[in-house]
């Protein structure tokens, strides 16, 4: 069974870091695109990045790039998001997923970032 | 990346049928086959219940279905029961390894 773990969250103030985390089991973890996807208290689900399997590619969307880096440890089974410049924006549950080809199969329970002064 | 555009919220009685869109343009829905749809309830993850635009995961009902025209991809869930009342999203590729999410539709059993 696949199971994704995102630890990490937590509240900081604007222009702070912080590093999420995402643990996952259940499936050979180096074979699949990562991704994650955000969700602001009360709103939709937004894409903010990806890594491909053996962390040579990434991409980010728009509102992140410059300032997040998503990166993955194949030995320890974990994909990371480093989160600098924090904004107020920023606040949203953080989940990871797992990709099968362009569709989002697997997904974590989520981290809350709350960035506030 | 702007947003896929889809109602805010739709309803329906238990048995009927409902439908949600979800607007993109020629640049993601428009251009690839790659919609999928999932289902949320509050607190929860998302779950996966339709890919590719019209394919269902195993173990998901076929009371879920989905379809696409043009730049508007469509999910439809039949004979709806209560245990349906949730929040839903579209997805789509939007090239150059990029993806865009619906802002969600809240589906209300009545």
């Amino acid at each position: 069974e696949v199971q994704l773990v995102e630890s990490g969250g937590g509240l900081v103030q604007p222009g702070e870091s912080l590093r999420l985390s995402c643990a996952a089991s259940g499936f050979t973890f180096s074979s699949y695109w990562m991704h994650w996807v955000r969700q602001a208290p009360g709103k939709g689900l937004v894409w903010v990045s990806r890594i491909n399997g053996d962390g040579s590619s990434t991409n980010y969307a728009d509102s992140v790039k410059g300032r997040f880096t998503i990166s993955r440890d194949n030995a320890n089974n974990t994909l990371y998001l480093q989160m600098n410049s924090l904004r107020a924006e920023d606040t949203a549950v953080y989940y990871c997923a797992k990709v099968n080809a362009y569709h989002f199969d697997s997904w974590g329970q989520g981290t809350l970032v709350t960035v506030s002064s | 990346q702007s947003a896929l555009t889809q109602p805010a919220s739709v309803s329906g009685s238990p048995g009927q049928s409902i439908t949600i869109s979800c607007t993109g343009t020629s640049s993601d829905v428009g251009s690839y086959n790659l919609v999928s749809w999932y289902q949320q309830y509050p607190g929860k993850a998302p779950k996966l219940k339709i890919y590719e635009v019209s394919k269902r995961p195993s173990g998901v009902s076929n009371r879920f279905s989905g379809s696409k025209s043009g730049n508007t991809a469509s999910l439809t869930i039949s004979g709806l029961q209560a245990e349906d009342e949730a929040d839903y999203y579209c997805s789509s590729y939007a090239g150059s390894g990029t993806w865009v999410f619906g802002g969600g539709t809240k589906l209300t059993v009545l």
